[in-house]
């Protein structure tokens, strides 16, 4: 089955900086590659994914790149706010099994100071 | 609209005890997923349904834990006996179809469950 490692698993930044997460997957097949944003005592919420069919994708403040030749890909927040302080997953899929039950990745969390 | 809710939203029990949590998924959506989240873990996939087929039972850790799904919609994740080992949040996701598979799951705010 699927296996997706996630680093680092603590993250601290300056208000301003940009943050980098990392994820690897072992699972060729996958295809589908998202990211969850978790606040504490909320269930995660989708910030961005990715398919397998682009390297890159952007939104505001937030980019994901996929490398699917070397199995990885990553988070790039710029900018850093204090708001962006929270728990994030990575998570893989093949979405062409006919269902997309996800692997994630064991989380980092990102505390961002003013 | 509404998004997926749980219930209840904290459960502290005796070991021994048996256990039921709910989830009730946006409607619509045919797809209902349940998790485990231990503290600093990442996400840990127990069981998925899907519409009328048969529920993907392969990340449920024992048979003391099983789940239902009534009528395509709510479900109820019941794990008997419970141990102290079974301490951690409950979440539970919910999607629709589009294209070629199911896309963005939407989760609940999840259910923490203590075991004394």
């Amino acid at each position: 089955g699927e296996n997706v490692e996630q680093h680092p698993s603590t993250l601290s930044v300056q208000e301003g900086d940009s943050a980098v997460i990392k994820c690897t997957y072992s699972d060729s097949a996958s295809n589908y590659f998202p990211w969850y944003k978790q606040e504490l005592g909320k269930g995660p919420q989708l910030i961005i994914d990715i398919r397998s069919n682009v390297g890159e994708k952007k939104d505001q403040r937030i980019a994901v790149t996929l490398n699917k030749t070397a199995k990885h890909f990553s988070l790039h927040i710029t900018e850093t706010q204090p708001e962006d302080s929270a728990v994030y997953f990575c998570a893989a899929s093949a979405l062409n099994s006919g269902y997309s039950t996800l692997t994630f990745g064991k989380g980092t969390m990102l505390l961002v100071s003013p | 609209g509404a998004g997926v809710s749980q219930s209840p939203s904290n459960k502290v029990t005796e070991k021994g005890k048996d256990v039921e949590l709910r989830c009730d998924p946006i409607s619509g959506h045919t797809a209902l997923y349940w998790y485990r989240q231990s503290l600093g873990q990442g996400l840990e996939f127990l069981i998925y349904f899907q519409g009328n087929s048969a529920p993907d039972k392969s990340g449920l850790p024992s048979d003391r834990f099983s789940a239902e799904r009534t009528g395509g919609s709510v479900s109820t994740l019941t794990i008997q006996r419970t141990q102290q080992e079974d301490s951690a949040v409950y979440l539970c996701a919910s999607s629709s179809k589009l294209g070629e598979g199911y896309n963005e799951q939407f989760f609940g705010p999840g259910t923490r469950l203590t075991v004394l």
